[in-house]
């Protein structure tokens, strides 16, 4: 088992549409989490961090459940510019700084 | 964007040959990183650098060795290359080693015939 799993998708959404991903992972003792977000053929670029209260970044909505080990991810009002791949990203031991990452969910925005 | 840039950006070379590529940073940032990033896997930790001279391997390092002289340069060497190592390589840079950000170079691709 993966220590992180995504849906690959592609999710395909109109514009306007609301879309959300989910991750889980496997390690219940994992200390922090976090989205990134990676254009095609480009480098990947933190998105938000997640945590436990749940936090907010415009249209952007991340949720941690540590019980059922899940973290997700709600995009509302999508736009053309948020096709992209979302990547889950979760920090095991919090010091470090080795994180592990979800092969990530494809998302296309259509007009 | 912060200053990172990785040279190579493409190279092609043959089985068995060496290989070196080349992150460096302007940020002075103490952590830096070098990742393979491979379709249906996501990104993997090769090798890490918490310091000058400092490195500790990833989840995939064998095949592949690194070096860290100065702050800004973070090498990494494929001894003898093949192909299961052709692959896109990112380097990243951190300020901490706590949390979980950090700054990406654009990436080499890497292609091993």
């Amino acid at each position: 088992r993966k220590e992180v799993e995504q849906d690959p998708g592609p999710f395909n959404v109109p514009e306007g549409a609301t879309v959300a991903f989910n991750c889980t992972y496997s390690n219940s003792a994992s200390q922090s989490f976090f989205w990134y977000r990676q254009d095609c053929r480009k480098e990947p670029k933190l998105l938000m961090s997640v945590y436990s209260s749940g936090n907010e970044d415009g249209r952007f909505t991340a949720q941690l459940n540590r019980a059922s080990q899940y973290i997700s991810l709600l995009i509302r009002d999508s736009k053309l510019s948020d096709s992209a791949t979302y990547l889950c990203v979760v920090n095991p031991s919090g010091n470090t700084g080795k994180l592990i990452f979800g092969q990530g969910t494809t998302l296309q925005v259509k007009p | 964007d912060a200053g990172i840039t990785q040279s190579p950006r493409h190279k092609v070379t043959e089985t068995g040959t060496p290989v070196t590529l080349r992150c460096h940073q302007t940020e002075n940032h103490r952590y830096m990183y070098w990742y393979r990033q491979d379709p249906g896997h996501g990104l993997r930790l090769i090798h890490y650098s918490y310091g000058v001279k400092d490195t500790d391997k990833g989840e995939v390092s064998d095949g592949y060795s690194v070096s860290r002289s100065k702050t800004e340069d973070f090498l990494l060497t494929l001894e003898s290359a093949t192909s299961s190592q052709t692959s896109v390589y990112f380097c990243a840079i951190s300020e901490s080693n706590f949390g979980g950000e950090q700054y990406f170079g654009p990436g080499t691709r890497l292609t091993v015939t």
